[in-house]
């Protein structure tokens, strides 16, 4: 079995601040990372995804995430935030050769002027 | 435009009443899910369902149903069975089978017991 664990339910930071979302995931085999926002209300959507190849995964509205294999992580950063990017933020794990993801309960980031 | 449609986006259940959550994508895409998110439980896997006629049971589908009758539709039934089924419900769907595939979410439904 698979798990995520987002170590923080919330972050407050200020505008124009950089902030790292964390996520550590338990798997020893293959394994595809993903990113997803959800603002109110809303469904997800995807902000980047780690499948092979470069470590360090750049998606959309300028975020990006690094996988560290040693360290079982795939943390999720921006150099500096808007308010805009105020909503709940979800990594997920997918194991190769399995059909379903499993996701983290999320972290809340809320961006104050 | 492609993508995925729920409805309703409300719902109000009586108790010991089924009631049926409507999932249609026009994405051509094979691969459904059905989640249930919770506040502070992040998304549990209900049912999901690879090609049509055909699906399997998630981590939570106790008190839950579907049908996968045509590629585009994956209708959910919340069943009297289901005791707590106060929840925003999100479909999905991804191209492939694999879980290397991106999944696409719909605007969800929330469901509220009267």
């Amino acid at each position: 079995a698979q798990s995520v664990t987002q170590l923080d339910s919330q972050v407050p930071v200020f505008e124009e601040a950089p902030v790292e979302l964390r996520c550590n995931y338990s798997s020893s085999v293959s394994v595809y990372l993903f990113w997803y926002v959800q603002y109110p209300n809303q469904g997800l959507q995807l902000l980047l995804k780690y499948l092979s190849g470069s470590t360090l995964v750049k998606g959309i509205n300028g975020f990006e995430a690094e996988f560290n294999k040693s360290q079982t992580s795939f943390h999720l950063r921006k150099p500096s935030v808007h308010i805009s990017d105020t909503a709940e933020y979800f990594c997920a794990v997918g194991r190769s050769g399995y059909s379903t993801l499993t996701f983290g309960k999320g972290t809340m980031l809320l961006v104050s002027p | 435009d492609g993508g995925i449609t729920q409805s309703p986006k409300y719902l109000f259940r009586k108790e010991g009443q089924n009631v049926t959550l409507s999932c249609e994508q026009n994405l051509n895409h094979d691969a459904m899910y059905w989640y249930r998110q919770d506040p502070g439980q992040g998304l549990r896997l209900i049912y999901y369902s690879q090609i049509v006629n055909d699906f399997q049971k998630g981590d939570i589908a106790e008190g839950y149903s579907v049908s996968r009758e045509k590629k585009e539709s994956f209708p959910l039934t919340v069943t009297s069975a289901q005791k707590n089924p106060t929840a925003f419900y999100l479909c999905a769907s991804s191209a492939g089978q694999g879980v290397q595939e991106t999944q696409y979410f719909g605007p969800g439904t929330r469901l509220l017991v009267l």
